[in-house]
Formats: structure tokens, sequence, C-alpha cells
């Protein structure tokens, strides 16, 4: 059983430019969730999916961010018109079911030129 | 003040030492989360607890909810624990809230 895929491992991106980072659960997982992680800081919440509803996106900036997790696929995070201050590292985490264990993809890290 | 405090913020420490992380936090949760991070590494789940205490391997995890506390001890340190050690609290509707984490480094 596969852990939790996370591609690409490293985008770099031009400032105006769109960032899509892609995040596959593990199998029988139904839960997904975004975490950022800015340089010297610690990890925030993003957005939390179920498969085809966003359950939870407090943690997500108003304006250029998006998060989708289709029946079909993987789920996306998707960032319109980056910004040098976009440049983190975005985990996904999936979970079977509600309250349970979160398991980790090895996270895409972005960088904005 | 934040919600999650982990203390110390940095250790080190002689390779077979026992170690204690902690981390307090001033919400209600319904489940306490320990994570392991390697340098420009990903993150791996070591514990997630609602009360009591789990063990694996030289890892322990204990919690008291009534004191809103918890701790990791790692018997044995070794220099591969060297890592960041981050607490992470579970409010009620799944999101974590994060410690800063302990950047803890183990000489041998």
């Amino acid at each position: 059983n596969a852990g939790v895929m996370q591609n690409p491992r490293h985008l770099v991106r031009r400032r105006g430019q769109e960032a899509r980072l892609r995040c596959s659960p593990m199998k029988g997982h139904s839960h997904v969730y975004w975490y950022r992680q800015l340089p010297e800081e610690g990890l925030k919440f993003m957005v939390y999916l179920q498969k085809e509803n966003i359950i939870d996106e407090s943690g997500m900036p108003k304006e250029r961010f998006s998060a989708e997790f289709p029946k079909e696929g993987p789920s996306i995070l998707r960032i319109q018109q980056v910004v040098r201050g976009d440049s983190a590292a975005y985990f996904c985490a999936s979970s079977p079911r509600d309250q349970e264990t979160q398991y980790f993809g090895p996270g895409t890290r972005l960088l904005v030129l | 003040k934040n919600e999650v405090e982990q203390s110390p913020q940095n250790l080190t420490a002689q390779e077979g030492e026992f170690i204690t992380i902690n981390c307090s936090y001033s919400v209600g949760i319904s489940a306490l989360h320990w994570l392991q991070q390697h340098p420009g590494g990903g993150i791996v789940s070591l514990f997630m607890l609602s009360s009591g205490k789990k063990k694996h391997g030289r890892l322990i995890a204990t919690i008291n909810i009534q004191e809103k506390h918890s701790s990791l001890h790692i018997t044995a340190s070794h220099p591969r624990d060297s890592a960041v050690y981050i607490c992470a609290v579970e409010e009620y509707g799944n999101k974590l809230v994060f410690g800063a984490g302990t950047i803890l480094r183990v000489k041998s």
C-alpha cells in the first residue's frame, strides 16, 4: 500500500504564473488535508476536503488559492498568480475516516522567483 | 500566546540519554499528535493519542487531558533520532494546530 504521494516534489515558478500541486491519498483514504510550512515557520492548516467536498477552508488565503478533491484523481491545490511570499513547503495528509491518524506526504517545495 | 507551546525549542543530547519533549495547549481537543520531521524531508506521524500513554519502540508519548499537557520521551537516544519533533492538537473538526517544533540533536 503506497503512502501519500505528492507531485511535483519541487516546483519553480515565476511571479504571476500558476502553480498546481497534486496529492494522491493512501488507498482507501477519503479525507485529505493541505498544510503549508513557510520558511523558518511552523506548519499551518490550509484546507480539509473529502471526496468532492470542501469541509473546512478556514486556513486558505482568500484570494488566488483554491483546492479540490474530485471523485476520480488526486486532490489539487492551485495557486494563481504566484508571488514570492507563496514560496513554501506544501504538505498533504490523508486519513481513512474522521478523527483518525493523518499520514503525510513528502511535500512539494514551491519556489517563486 | 500560541495555542500550542513546545519546550524546549532546541535540545542537544549525548547518545544513550533519555530525552523528554513537552507540549502544552490551551484549547479543547479531540486528539494530540506527535510528528517527526527530518531536515528537508517529509513528516512522519509518530503518535496520535487522546488519553493515557502509547509506546512504540524507544518512543513513549503521554497525555494528561486535565492539565492539557503531553510529553514525548525517547529512551536510549541515537544520532538517527536527530530531527524536529512537532506537537499538533486536533481541535474538534479535524484540522491540526501545530507547535513550533523542538529541534533535537543527538551526538555520538
